[in-house]
């Protein structure tokens, strides 16, 4: 069965460090989307993709956060620096199109000390 | 902004149960409306997508309607199990996706 895939599971890190994350959608998918999830809370949309466009980024913190999908295919947003705040899990979800079923992938939690 | 609210924030029943999970939104000019279940630790797993043009969904024990003009949808659960114990969020598709912060539910043997 396709499944999103995301890499790494789990990441420690010091702060002001740089950290990235990548992201594979299911193939085909055309909308990918980075989520942040604190602990007990919903996920919150850093951004969103269609093909290799930024349809949404409004959420994220453009002075520390980017997110790039180049060839509209497989993703990575990075941190730099980090900062103990980011502390989080970070979803990623691809779905065939706007409006249609949405999948995650397992998550990367990320740890900053 | 779509603000999506989910009531109970938690719920415990005992094994065997049936159970409703509310999910409410302010905007009802919604496209679709889609329920999640994420374990301790992991991603979301896909349950049920409603489409806007449609009442309600089947799957298995779970049965999720929608209501959009008044700006809610529920998730119901028959005939609970302990497996069932997660916690549920509800996404609701407008340009983007956007999610309450779930209700966590813990089924008791």
């Amino acid at each position: 069965e396709a499944e999103v895939a995301q890499s790494p599971r789990y990441k420690i890190t010091e702060k002001s460090q740089a950290v990235a994350f990548w992201c594979d959608p299911i193939s085909g998918h055309a909308t990918l989307y980075w989520y942040r999830q604190i602990l007990g809370q919903g996920p919150e949309l850093l951004v969103q993709f269609q093909d290799e466009s930024v349809v949404d980024d409004s959420q994220l913190p453009k002075d520390r956060f980017s997110a790039e999908r180049l060839k509209g295919v497989d993703s990575t947003l990075k941190i730099q620096p980090a900062e103990l705040g980011d502390s989080a899990m970070y979803l990623c979800a691809s779905s065939r199109a706007d409006y249609t079923e949405a999948f995650f992938g397992q998550g990367t939690r990320l740890t900053v000390v | 902004k779509q603000e999506v609210t989910q009531i109970p924030a938690a719920l415990s029943v005992p094994e065997g149960e049936n159970l409703v999970l509310n999910c409410s939104f302010t905007d009802s000019a919604i496209y679709n409306l889609q329920w999640f279940r994420q374990d301790p630790g992991k991603g979301l797993t896909s349950l049920l997508l409603i489409q806007s043009s449609q009442r309600e969904q089947t799957s298995g024990r779970l049965n999720a309607s929608l209501d959009k003009s008044s700006g809610r949808s529920t998730l119901y659960i028959a005939a609970s199990q302990p497996g069932d114990s997660a916690t549920y969020l509800c996404a609701v598709g407008t340009n983007d996706m956007r999610f309450g912060a779930g209700t966590r539910l813990t089924v008791k043997p």
